[in-house]
């Protein structure tokens, strides 16, 4: 049983689409990251957020930490092919940084 | 370098064999790290190093991984009597700061072990 649940593992959709992918915890942490690995590559840091019901947004990417910091989701809005990839969520606890299992997002052009 | 180094990119081994996994920090980063990416699974914690503190080994899954950090630099994974299980992408990272909630961590493009 993985601590972090990422859901939809996989998803695929066309592009200028929205989606929302969602990260779930039993547990508190200190912060959360989110990444995004593209095959062959190693994950590459998209935000880390610290604060229960902090909201960061990176151009077309929303990223929301809730308000009682054991979930965070990602909203994408427009999607583009350029946004394929596995997107990792981690939690930190007790500077222990543990990682979702991902999910595979397919934009189709 | 301007990120972090891994070598072999691919590694195929006889099942027994050992194996031995090289990682380039980026310079100047004292805290580095290795995980474990298996199909379907999440990062797993392998270890972490930071400056000249004892490691923290506790992710390591068996007594036949190990990892050395010379230098405070270059860190090797070793691998002895590699089991089929251990098929994974291996990932090093490194960050400037030490691990925290707030750590920006740099991953390496990984070592791919495939044992036959």
């Amino acid at each position: 049983t993985q601590l972090l649940e990422q859901s939809p593992q996989f998803l695929s959709i066309q592009e200028g689409e929205n989606l929302t992918v969602y990260c779930n915890s039993s547990s508190v942490f200190s912060s959360l990251q989110w990444y995004r690995q593209e095959p062959g590559e190693g994950p590459v840091l998209l935000v880390t957020v610290v604060t229960g019901g902090e909201v960061k947004k990176l151009k077309r990417l929303t990223f929301q930490f809730g308000d009682a910091r054991k979930d965070s989701s990602l909203h994408i809005t427009a999607a583009q092919p350029g946004d394929t990839g596995l997107y990792l969520c981690a939690g930190a606890r007790n500077n222990d940084m543990r990682f979702g299992a991902g999910t595979r997002l397919t934009v189709k052009p | 370098g301007a990120g972090v180094s891994q070598s072999p990119s691919n590694k195929v081994t006889e099942k027994g064999k050992d194996v031995e996994l090289r990682c380039d920090p980026i310079s100047g980063h004292t805290a580095l790290y290795w995980y474990r990416q298996s199909l379907g699974q999440g990062l797993e914690f392998l270890i972490y190093f930071q400056g000249n503190s004892a490691p923290d080994k506790s992710g390591l899954p068996s007594d036949r991984f190990s990892a050395e950090r010379t230098g405070g630099s270059v860190s090797t994974l070793t691998i002895q009597r590699t089991q089929q299980e251990d098929s994974a992408v291996y990932l090093c990272a490194s960050s400037l700061a030490p691990r925290s909630a707030r750590a920006r961590i740099h991953f390496g493009n990984g070592t791919r072990l495939t044992v036959t």
